[in-house]
This record gives structure tokens, C-alpha cells and sequence, in this order.
């Protein structure tokens, strides 16, 4: 069963943000909540990581509630490049049983 | 540069016919681990190995064996492929508990 929730797929406007969500309701004390994209059939590629705090890096930034059962990946500034599969994951402190689910669908449209 | 080198990239084979996937990574991560995907069911864990000589099943282990038996290689063996196991295999390396990175994936075909 997969940790997390996510929309199938999401439009958004070359230039503006794009907000994906991830329900992550079950998230325990010691797990990091992950997010990757995949662009075709390439491999995932790491965006961004957080615990409790929001967190931002030159890729992106994450927004996590203070209850931790959701989370929102922000592209500030989304190009045609960032259309892509979006996957969520939360990964415990110990044991690394990874579940991805079907991730969100980005479609950047110009 | 660091990366997941994985092996072969593209294979056909038959029915039955015994192969293995390669994956060496060189940034001396201790956790690897294997994934399939198939359309519309996302990534899903075959098996991971914590350290060499630890290995665990993931979600879908069923038909495959792996191997850790030096930190760098994590091969992935199908002993008598079949046609359910037609799919994109990536091999994952990460530190502990850290972010995990990927190879480009082994496309596989069995007919």
C-alpha cells in the first residue's frame, strides 16, 4: 500500500507556480518526507527532502504542515523542462521499505 | 562522477532463459536497491540491501534474486525470466537514510 496520496496529474502555466500535493496521513515521528521526478522513462531524480521544517533549495521548495500528514512541493517558476512525473515518498528513519505510488503527472503548458 | 551505472540498458530474451541486470555504484553508499515499473503502477521495490551480505524483499519480490556481495555491485538475477517480468528496472544507491540516486534504467523484454 502506498505511504502517500498524490493527484494523478496537474496542468500548470509556463512561468507561474506549481503546487503539487502529497498526503501523507500515517507519516511517523522519524520518517522524511522525499520528492523525485521523473521526465520519460529516465531515472528519478532527487528534488528535495524535509522532517517537520519547510525547506528550499535552487530546485524547489517544500512546504510541510505542522501535523506532517501533508506536504506541497513548489516550483516557483515552472518551464516547459519541469513537466514531468512527480513522486512523493516518505522514508523512515530505519528499514528502507520504499513505496512510490503513482506519482503526479506535471503537464507545463506555454 | 557519481553515478548508478546499470547493465545492460535494453535486453530481449526468451522464456526460461537465466539472466542478470548489473548495478555498480561508486559513491560508497551502503543502502541499493531495485525497482520495476509498469505503466500506471508507479515504482515498486523489488529488493534492497542495507549493507554487503544484507539483502531484503520489497514489495514485489517474486521471481528474482539478488546478491550483495561486495558495497559497489547489487545484481539483480532472473533465474527463469517470464513474460510478467517484461518492464523498466532501475537500480538505486543511496547513505543511510539518505537521498537516493538512480541509474537510467534497464528496459527488459521477455518473449
Amino acid at each position: 500500500d502506498a505511504k502517500t496520496t498524490q493527484p494523478t496529474s496537474m496542468d500548470c502555466a509556463e512561468g507561474r507556480a506549481a503546487n503539487l500535493p502529497c498526503n501523507h496521513s500515517t507519516i511517523s515521528g522519524n520518517e522524511y518526507v522525499y520528492w523525485y521526478r521523473q521526465i520519460h522513462s529516465q531515472g528519478p531524480q532527487y528534488i528535495i527532502h524535509g522532517l517537520k521544517n519547510n525547506e528550499t533549495n535552487e530546485m524547489a521548495s517544500l512546504i510541510i504542515t505542522e501535523d506532517r500528514k501533508s506536504s506541497t512541493l513548489i516550483l516557483p517558476h515552472a518551464t516547459l523542462r519541469d513537466t514531468a512525473v512527480y513522486y512523493c515518498i516518505v522514508r523512515p528513519n530505519a528499514g528502507n521499505m520504499l513505496t512510490f505510488g503513482g506519482g503526479t503527472r506535471l503537464m507545463v503548458k506555454p | 562522477e557519481a553515478q548508478v551505472t546499470q547493465n545492460p540498458r535494453y535486453l530481449i530474451t526468451v522464456t526460461g532463459k537465466k539472466l542478470t541486470v548489473t548495478c555498480s555504484q561508486n559513491m560508497n553508499h551502503e543502502y541499493m536497491s531495485w525497482y520495476r515499473q509498469d505503466p500506471g503502477l508507479g515504482l515498486r521495490q523489488i529488493y534492497y540491501s542495507m549493507n554487503v551480505e544484507v539483502t531484503d524483499k520489497g514489495d514485489v519480490p517474486e521471481g528474482y534474486k539478488v546478491s550483495r556481495k561486495e558495497k559497489r555491485n547489487f545484481p539483480l538475477i532472473l533465474e527463469s525470466p517470464s513474460p510478467n517480468q517484461t518492464s523498466l528496472y532501475f537500480c538505486a544507491s543511496s547513505p543511510p537514510y539518505g537521498e537516493l540516486f538512480f541509474g537510467e534504467g534497464s528496459r527488459l523484454t521477455v518473449l
